[in-house]
């Protein structure tokens, strides 16, 4: 069976830029969330979707947003990226919202 | 405001003995728990997790034992493998929320 999906796995992005990561989940699981995770940091809690509804926001600037489409999957986008915003970017899906998440590889973005 | 706590950004093992990993909480609403284990370049993997309605929950060679009123979990391994060498990260979920709140991780090294 295939795990939860990240693409790209690495993205190298301008001070300023947009970018959209995509997500596909665990066939059956409904819920996605989004986290980033900085070097030497656990995972920080960005955005959750279940049945395609917003269910959580974390504490991160209306420049980040999500969407989860029909299929459950997802996109994270992140608008006049910051330096700042260089993290690994992890997608986990759940079959509820308050099941054990299971996670992507996570996709690597660099600001320069 | 860290609400969960690891302490021990590091902790070394030999081969065969057992890894006990610690995890405080402040939280007194957190009511599910959860132990992940992060190898490089890659997303955290699930290990097990625990309700706040038990205090023990085993799986092979992991247990997860909380203590409610110390606010403290923490998770076992026995008997310890150099292949479990990793970050670890525990992590808590509060009724009527739906993010989980990690700790900073403890990395662990088994040696043969």
């Amino acid at each position: 069976d295939a795990g939860v999906t990240q693409s790209p796995t690495h993205l190298i992005k301008t001070r300023g830029q947009h970018v959209t990561l995509r997500c596909s989940p665990i066939s059956g699981h409904k819920s996605v969330s989004w986290y980033q995770q900085v070097l030497g940091q656990g995972p920080q809690f960005i955005f959750q979707y279940y049945e395609k509804e917003e269910r959580g926001r974390g504490n991160f600037p209306d420049r980040f947003s999500a969407r989860q489409f029909p299929n459950y999957s997802s996109e994270l986008n992140v608008n006049a990226l910051l330096l700042g915003d260089s993290a690994l970017y992890l997608c986990a899906s759940s079959f509820y919202d308050r099941t054990e998440a299971f996670f992507g590889q996570g996709t690597r973005l660099t600001v320069v | 405001d860290q609400q969960v706590k690891q302490n021990s950004p590091s902790l070394s093992v030999q081969e065969g003995r057992i890894s006990i990993l610690n995890c405080d909480y402040t939280n007194s609403m957190f009511d599910y728990f959860l132990w992940y284990k992060k190898y490089p370049a890659e997303g955290p993997t699930f290990l097990i997790s625990i309700s706040s309605i038990k205090d023990k929950n085993e799986d092979g060679r992991f247990t997860v034992f909380l203590n409610k009123s110390a606010k403290h979990l923490s998770l076992h391994i026995v008997p310890s493998q150099p292949g479990d060498s990793a970050v670890y990260f525990c992590a808590a979920s509060g009724a009527g929320t739906y993010k989980y709140i990690f700790g900073t991780g403890t990395r662990l090294k088994v040696l043969a």
